[in-house]
């Protein structure tokens, strides 16, 4: 079964570094999101991203966050100077079209950022 | 979207059904029901979802109240690896669209 991939599992990084979290979504989907889920906390969403362009984002997603999708196949997530308030987990999710329908999101496991 | 509210636990004896119950009072004609959970930190895992008619899958059922403003998600069998954060999300029909997580029910089975 076509899953979303994620990597690395875990990052750790220093405070003020820049970070790239990557993500391959299942093949045929056109839709891309990134949340985050701070420990303990719940899941939030960042940003989501069609036909190369962010359709909506979040008021966490400020300047320091960019994501694009450099290839057929890759969506990343750029975190430019990261701060200890970061660390968190990345998810990231990916649909598929359905014209006149909806979508359902299918999640990847996860990228662990710790900011040190 | 329409806000939904879920009991922040329940426990569950492995082999029985889970019960789960989200209440959605508040939803709308064109807003659909979704459950996700999310096992120890993983990403979140799509179960299922409906509009209005009872829906089931290979991981479970849906049962959603004629009025919809309240659903169950039935877990036929427990098993261990049922123990999770189970997430109902109302959400409007349409693609891209975010999806907004609750706390949802921490659902333990146990032996």
């Amino acid at each position: 079964e076509p899953e979303v991939t994620q990597t690395p599992s875990h990052q750790v990084t220093q405070m003020g570094q820049e970070v790239i979290l990557r993500c391959v979504p299942i093949s045929n989907h056109l839709y891309f999101y990134w949340y985050r889920q701070i420990l303990g906390q719940k899941v939030e969403f960042l940003v989501s991203f069609y036909n190369n362009e962010i359709s909506e984002k979040s008021e966490i997603f400020d300047d320091q966050f960019s994501v694009e999708r450099p290839d057929g196949s890759n969506f990343t997530l750029k975190i430019r100077s990261t701060k200890l308030e970061d660390s968190a987990m990345y998810f990231c999710a990916s649909s598929e079209f359905l014209a006149g329908s909806t979508d359902t999101q299918y999640f990847g496991p996860g990228t662990r950022l710790t900011v040190l | 979207d329409a806000k939904t509210t879920q009991p922040p636990s329940m426990d569950c004896a492995e082999g029985r059904a889970a019960n789960l119950p989200c209440n959605h009072s508040t939803i709308s004609g064109n807003e659909y029901v979704y459950w996700y959970r999310q096992i120890h930190s993983q990403g979140p895992q799509y179960i299922i979802h409906g509009l209005k008619n009872n829906e089931t899958n290979e991981m479970a059922s849906l049962i959603i109240t004629e009025d919809r403003k309240s659903s169950t998600l039935i877990l036929p069998h427990a098993t261990l690896r049922d123990t999770a954060v189970y997430y109902c999300i109302v959400r409007v029909m349409s693609n891209d669209y975010k999806l907004s997580f609750g706390a949802g029910t921490t659902v333990t089975v146990r032996a």
